[in-house]
């Protein structure tokens, strides 16, 4: 049973491009969340999708967006990156609760590096 | 939502048992408490999850008293492979269904 994957795993961009970053869901499981890492600090709440719709969003702007697939897989694109965007992308899939009880599994991560 | 409060860094040996406090003095009455283990450049790995009193697997025990405002995360006998940053995540922001991470406990595994 495969768990969480993303792709890729790391990526190196300019100041204003444009990124897309991947992620497989574990199976049976049907939502997708974002994280953006910073170095030395906690995983920050970007978005989380859920019946392909983005249903819940984080302190991001704009720029900041996604997309859920019929097979519940996910996008995370992020346009006119910024230096500050550099951090570990982190993919989070659950079976949706709705309680505290819910478990997020995450996958290995993507690095990006803007330059 | 919670807040919690853990250590900021601990030290220990190998084979040594290492118990990491979390303080969540206002935790709900649904709340769940989550235990995260991560390495660096690495996503987040669950490893614990309780309610009340005690819960164990095959990695490690999570106790919680009976007022629920704290938690302790035990690992028995570490290994120089422990050495990672421990999360405690206390209920889910259900409106967002967002796990809030804090900036964790870092554990340094000495042989």
């Amino acid at each position: 049973d495969a768990g969480v994957t993303q792709s890729p795993t790391h990526l190196i961009k300019t100041r204003g491009q444009q990124v897309t970053l991947r992620c497989s869901p574990k199976s049976g499981h049907d939502t997708v969340s974002w994280y953006q890492q910073a170095l030395g600090q906690g995983p920050q709440f970007i978005f989380q999708y859920y019946e392909e719709e983005e249903r819940q969003r984080g302190n991001f702007p704009d720029r900041f967006s996604g997309h859920q697939f019929p097979n519940y897989s996910s996008e995370l694109n992020v346009n006119a990156l910024l230096l500050g965007d550099s951090a570990l992308y982190l993919c989070a899939s659950s079976l949706a609760q709705r309680s505290s009880r819910e478990t997020q599994y995450f996958g290995p991560g993507t690095r990006l590096l803007v330059l | 939502l919670a807040k919690t409060t853990q250590p900021i860094s601990m030290d220990s040996y190998e084979g040594q048992e290492v118990n990491i406090t979390c303080s969540h003095n206002n935790i709900a009455t649904n709340d769940y408490i989550t235990w995260y283990q991560q390495f660096p450049s690495q996503g987040p790995r669950f490893i614990i999850q309780g309610y009340k009193t005690k819960v164990t697997n095959e990695v490690a025990s999570l106790f919680i008293p009976a007022d629920r405002k704290s938690s302790t995360l035990s690992l028995p006998r570490v290994s120089l492979s422990d050495t990672a940053v421990y999360y405690c995540l206390v209920g889910l922001d259900t409106g967002r269904r967002a796990l809030t991470f804090g900036s964790g406990t870092r554990l340094q595994v000495q042989p």
